[in-house]
């Protein structure tokens, strides 16, 4: 158990509608991030943050903003949901060396979201 | 821009043998990392091996080891003696080291266990 929790677990909402995930560590790692996974592709990695402030984008960042304001919580925002980020949405946290050879990801739980 | 390939979409393996998960790798950088993850029914990911580029042996993790060629690209998750409870999604991905550690990932490959 990497002490990553994730909230809500599940969701419901309409588009156009802002929705917000969190992404809650225990343990005060410094990179954290967000991925999406949809049928037929593994996950892809929305946002990334290397501490506090600071944040990165990743392979499919549009329509998504990012926001670490403490080092144990990583939010994701959808500013106007669409049907096309109907998903299941990952947080991860790197555990190991900031940079390092041997950093493993550990995953949250999962948020699915979907909009109708 | 790294690239992970799994061209098993799925498989079936009798309990109690091994099975080979596919997983080839492109990429640039001479310094990366390899990973496995399992993701069953119930959705959650799990960590299983990694192996480091600059690694001169294969990663062994329990019943998984990774079966690592470095100039064939390919980075093979080997599971011995299958067991019912490894029915589950694996996936194969990769770490790139100069941008923020983000792991790329393969489209997985769907294991099933026969009794």
């Amino acid at each position: 158990d990497a002490g990553i929790t994730q909230s809500p677990r599940h969701k419901v909402t309409e588009t156009g509608t802002p929705v917000t995930l969190r992404c809650h560590q225990t343990e005060n790692h410094r990179y954290m991030y967000w991925y999406r996974q949809d049928p037929g592709h593994g996950l892809r990695l929305i946002h990334y943050s290397y501490g506090v402030k600071d944040t990165d984008k990743g392979e499919v960042s549009d329509g998504y903003s990012v926001s670490r304001s403490k080092t144990e919580d990583f939010l994701l925002t959808l500013e106007s949901a669409t049907s096309s980020q109907t998903s299941v949405y990952f947080c991860a946290i790197s555990v190991g060396s900031d940079v390092g050879n041997t950093d493993t990801q550990y995953f949250g739980p999962g948020t699915r979201l979907t909009v109708l | 821009a790294q690239k992970i390939t799994q061209t098993q979409p799925g498989m079936f393996v009798q309990e109690k043998e091994a099975v080979t998960l596919d997983c080839t790798y492109d990429t640039s950088d001479q310094s990366y990392g390899l990973f496995w993850y399992k993701q069953p029914s119930s959705g959650e990911m799990i960590f299983l091996i990694y192996q480091g580029s600059y690694d001169e042996q294969n990663a062994t993790e329990g019943r998984y080891s990774l079966n690592f060629q470095k100039a064939r690209k390919s980075a093979n998750l080997v599971i011995s003696a299958s067991q019912l409870g490894d029915s589950a999604m694996y996936f194969c991905a990769m770490r790139a080291f100069n941008a923020g550690n983000m792991l790329t990932f393969g489209g997985g490959t769907r294991l099933m266990v026969k009794p």
